[in-house]
């Protein structure tokens, strides 16, 4: 089954402690995205990858990190969570030529105390 | 720069009324548009496209048409059911430069029908 796949779906943590959340995909897509979505706010693209070793910022990448060493993969890391950062999170995916088609995973619920 | 505005919500109905959700965006170059929805619980699923003005996108009942005049792009279906309740976006895609291959998404509406 095509699918996008995130880990893990819930997570609560405290400031301050490094945490990654995991996205898979298993449908060869070049281009990968994490977003966050917030009340009132909507969906923001955090970073954005086209293809393997290729990343670039989104609209609000502060405080975020990715990687894209294997094309399946695309982690989000967060090195010092902050609270402003709890949120409900989507890794997508797509081929490069059809972006507008992006494939999301089921979301990670992320809260930070 | 590249944005979409969007209907506040939440929109509350009952089974069989008509739906508008507008959309409006600003966009440099010539953007194609989308309708994205959001089931509880679950991740967003494309609904709807139209990549140049005066196409009219389709599916499951719902249409939108691109409007280059208006800058708009509105979500409409003749008569809604219960299983329609559900979030909905409306987004743009760049066209050029560092907007190429980037989606921009509107703040998204809340619909809820009523049996």
């Amino acid at each position: 089954e095509a699918q996008v796949t995130q880990n893990p779906r819930y997570l609560i943590t405290v400031t301050g402690k490094k945490l990654t959340v995991t996205c898979s995909q298993n449908m060869n897509h070049e281009y990968m995205s994490w977003y966050r979505q917030d009340p009132g706010l909507g969906l923001r693209q955090i970073y954005y990858s086209m293809n393997v070793e290729v990343t670039d910022k989104g609209d609000v990448p502060e405080g975020y990190k990715v990687s894209r060493k294997e094309k399946r993969n695309f982690p989000l890391i967060l090195e010092s969570p902050s609270p402003n950062q709890t949120s409900l999170y989507f890794c997508a995916s797509s081929f490069v030529g059809q972006v507008y088609e992006q494939y999301f995973g089921p979301g990670t619920r992320l809260t930070v105390t | 720069g590249n944005s979409v505005t969007q209907m506040e919500g939440p929109v509350t109905l009952s089974e069989e009324a008509f739906l508008t959700i507008n959309c409006t965006y600003t966009a440099t170059g010539y953007p194609s548009l989308f309708w994205y929805v959001q089931y509880p619980g679950e991740g967003l699923q494309l609904l709807l496209k139209a990549t140049k003005a005066d196409d009219k996108g389709s599916n499951k009942g719902f249409e939108a048409t691109y409007r280059k005049e208006t800058t708009s792009f509105h979500l409409e279906k003749g008569s809604v059911q219960v299983s329609d309740s559900a979030v909905y976006f409306c987004a743009l895609s760049g066209d050029r430069g560092s907007t190429l291959g980037r989606l921009y998404f509107g703040r998204g509406t809340q619909l809820t029908v009523w049996p």
